[in-house]
């Protein structure tokens, strides 16, 4: 069975400009996570989708959006790129919503921005 | 504010003894407590998920206690080996129907 796939692993973005990073998670699960790891934050959530909704959502500036698809597929988008916008960005996958279900990560996406 | 605290200091132990790790809590009253180990690089793998009226949780080497009144989950591994060598994570739910928020980890070396 295959993991849960992020694309791209690895990207540079200039300050100013937008990215869009993409996550299909494990074939069955319908809910998808969304988590930011820095080296000083640690691993931050970002949003989680259950059946194309937004059931919850982090702390983080509205720069920051998600959608699932009804496939489950998933998508982040960051406009207007900050520095501090660089990090590893994790997408997760769970078969139902909610805090009692084991997550699984894929293996991320790098960002840097310039 | 909720916080999760692990030990920032890595935890460097020599092959074949016990690690323990900790995870201290405040302002939560989770249902569930979850254990990830990841590799540098890498994203999280999950070990362990212990719910709050257990008390402790074992699988293969490893070992989770959960006491809410305390608002700590220590982590062990025994019989550990260089192959154990990562950071450990805990993770834990923010009440019903929140996603999971993690501790910042603790970094383990072991050494042959």
């Amino acid at each position: 069975k295959a993991g849960v796939t992020q694309t791209p692993r690895y990207l540079i973005k200039t300050r100013g400009q937008q990215v869009t990073l993409s996550c299909s998670p494990i074939s069955g699960h319908r809910s998808v996570s969304w988590y930011q790891q820095t080296p000083g934050q640690g691993l931050q959530f970002l949003f989680e989708y259950f059946s194309e909704t937004q059931r919850n959502k982090g702390n983080f500036p509205g720069r920051f959006s998600g959608r699932q698809f009804s496939n489950s597929r998933s998508e982040m988008n960051v406009s207007t790129l900050e520095l501090g916008d660089s990090a590893l960005y994790l997408c997760a996958s769970s078969l139902e919503a909610g805090s009692g279900n084991t997550i699984y990560f894929g293996e991320g996406s790098w960002l840097t921005v310039v | 504010s909720q916080k999760i605290e692990q030990n920032s200091e890595a935890l460097n132990i020599q092959e074949g003894k016990t690690a323990t790790l900790t995870c201290n809590y405040t302002n939560y009253s989770p249902a569930y407590l979850q254990w990830y180990r990841q590799d540098p690089g890498r994203g999280p793998v999950f070990l362990l998920l212990i719910r709050e009226n257990e008390k402790e949780k074992r699988k293969e080497r490893l070992k989770v206690t959960f006491d809410t009144t305390l608002k700590q989950s220590l982590f062990h591994i025994t019989a550990s080996q260089p192959a154990d060598s990562a950071t450990y994570l805990c993770a834990l739910d923010g009440g019903s129907g929140y996603a999971l928020n993690f501790g910042k980890g603790t970094s383990l070396l072991v050494t042959p």
